[in-house]
């Protein structure tokens, strides 16, 4: 079974650096895509970025861009997403996600169960 | 402002038939394939459909939808009141946008 299972919920302060996790088991990791998508409280999804983590090449999404990190370390099959300093806008839930492709298409087959970030002095 | 166009809320009685449309560009929609996504209160969102109108293993075949031009349809038939929850539309883009693109969302009730 596909299991994508996220970090635990984190509070932090503006300014503090934090790393969430997403370790993927059931499947081989390098062999599918890990996307990282934002939910701000009472809103929609949001699509962050990617990793390939059989390479770790990632592209972001321009909103995002410059203000998170995506990497992954596949000998323990697992993607992260960081930020160097929180402000209290990332205050969301976070949700990681495997991508699958069946005949040229591909979506968010698998997903985290979500890690709640709170940034508040 | 999200890139795909939801109505923001939807609702229907037990056993109605609802839809949920889906606005896009050719740069989206267009000219990829759509997914959407089921999300309950309180969990993380779930594939219902994929490449347009394929249901995943396991997703009632009450789900349904559909593609024309720039648009896309959500179809739930024999609406029952476990399918209250918050629907996306979602498309790879091939704008600078990055690979996947989502809707607003639309929160259906069940009344």
């Amino acid at each position: 079974e596909v299991q994508l299972v996220q970090s635990g919920a984190e509070v932090k302060k503006p300014g503090e650096s934090l790393r969430i996790s997403c370790k993927g088991s059931g499947y081989s990791f390098t062999s599918y895509w890990i996307s990282w998508v934002r939910q701000m409280p009472g809103k929609g999804l949001e699509w962050m970025g990617r990793i390939d983590p059989s390479d770790s090449y990632t592209n972001y999404s321009p909103s995002f861009q410059g203000h998170v990190t995506i990497s992954a370390d596949k000998s323990i099959s697992t993607a992260y997403l960081q930020w160097s300093s929180l402000k209290a806008s990332d205050t969301a839930m976070y949700y990681c996600a495997r991508r699958a492709c069946s005949g040229g298409s591909c979506y968010l087959q698998h997903w985290g169960q979500g890690t709640l970030v709170t940034v508040s002095s | 402002q999200s890139v795909l166009t939801q109505p923001p809320s939807a609702s229907g009685t037990p056993g109605q038939r609802v839809t949920i449309s889906c606005s896009g560009s050719s740069s989206n929609i267009g000219s990829n394939t759509v997914n959407w996504y089921q999300q309950l209160p309180g969990t993380a969102p779930k594939l219902l459909i994929y490449s347009n109108n394929q249901r995943p293993s396991g997703v009632p075949d009450r789900f349904s939808g559909s593609k024309s031009g720039t648009s896309a349809s959500l179809a739930i038939s024999g609406l029952q009141s476990e399918d209250e929850a918050d629907y996306y539309c979602a498309a790879w883009d091939d704008s600078l946008n990055g690979p996947w693109v989502f809707g607003g969302g639309t929160k259906l009730t069940v009344l």
